[in-house]
C-alpha cells in the first residue's frame, strides 16, 4: 500500500494561491499520483494526475519533482468554494489495482473570506 | 457530472437487516469499486469488479458482497447490518488506463 502524508489541515484567503503537498517515499516505478475534491456527503471528485513534471488543467496545476517522492497541489486564486477536503492517491492506474490506493484523512482547506 | 449513479441516496435501516446498494458505472469504464467512508474519515476500500469478478477486497468481513452486471453496473450487499455500518458508501468507476471517477454515494444509517 503506498501510503501518503498530508497536512491535516491548510487556512486561506480567497484570491491567493493555495499549495498542498503529499510526501509519498514509497512511489513505485509504475504509479501515477492522483488528487481528489471531496465536499461534505458527496463523492470524490477527480481534479488532476500526474506521474512526473508538471501537469496543469482548468483547475490546478501538480508540481513533481524528480525523484517524485512528494507531490504538490496547487489551486490558483481560491474562492470560497474551494473550502473541501483533498486527497492525495498514488498508484498504479494502469493495472486498476485500486485495493493498493490509500486515501488517509486527507487536508482540510478552509478558504475566508 | 461523472456520469455514476448511485441509488438510494439516502437510507434507513436496523440492526440485523440487510440492504443493497447500486451503482451504475460511467459509459465504457468496466471496472467498478466500493467504498465505505465513515464521518471524518478518508474512504475506505472494500471491493472492486472487473468483468463481473472481484479482483481485489479491502478488509472487510464476508457479510460485505457484490456483484457486477454484463453491462458493469454493480450491487453492494450488506447482511447483518451493524451500527458501524452507517456510513456514505461511494461507487467508483474506471476504465484501461483511465483514473476512477466517483458517484455522489449513498448515505447508509443503521438504527
Amino acid at each position: 500500500l503506498a501510503k501518503t502524508t498530508q497536512p491535516i489541515s491548510m487556512d486561506s484567503y480567497e484570491g491567493q494561491e493555495v499549495n498542498i503537498t503529499c510526501s509519498h517515499n514509497n512511489i513505485a516505478t509504475n504509479d501515477y499520483i492522483t488528487w481528489y475534491q471531496q465536499f461534505p456527503s458527496q463523492g470524490p471528485r477527480f481534479i488532476i494526475q500526474g506521474y512526473k513534471t508538471k501537469v496543469t488543467n482548468e483547475v490546478a496545476s501538480l508540481f513533481i519533482p524528480a525523484d517524485r517522492k512528494s507531490s504538490t497541489l496547487s489551486l490558483p486564486r481560491v474562492s470560497l468554494s474551494d473550502t473541501a477536503v483533498y486527497y492525495c492517491l498514488v498508484g498504479d492506474i494502469l493495472l486498476q489495482a485500486f485495493n493498493k490506493f490509500y486515501f488517509g484523512s486527507g487536508t482540510k482547506l478552509n478558504v475566508k473570506p | 457530472e461523472t456520469g455514476v449513479t448511485q441509488s438510494p441516496t439516502h437510507l434507513i435501516k436496523t440492526r440485523g437487516q440487510q440492504v443493497t446498494l447500486r451503482c451504475s458505472s460511467q459509459s465504457g469504464h468496466n471496472t467498478v469499486s466500493w467504498y465505505q467512508q465513515a464521518l471524518g474519515q478518508g474512504p475506505q476500500f472494500i471491493f472492486q469488479y472487473y468483468r463481473e469478478e472481484e479482483n481485489g477486497r479491502g478488509n472487510f468481513p464476508p457479510r460485505f458482497s457484490g456483484l457486477q452486471f454484463p453491462n458493469y453496473s454493480s450491487e453492494l450487499n450488506v447482511n447483518a447490518l451493524e451500527l458501524d455500518d452507517s456510513a456514505l458508501y461511494l461507487c467508483a468507476s474506471s476504465s484501461g488506463t483511465d483514473t476512477q471517477y466517483f458517484g455522489p454515494g449513498t448515505r447508509l444509517t443503521v438504527l
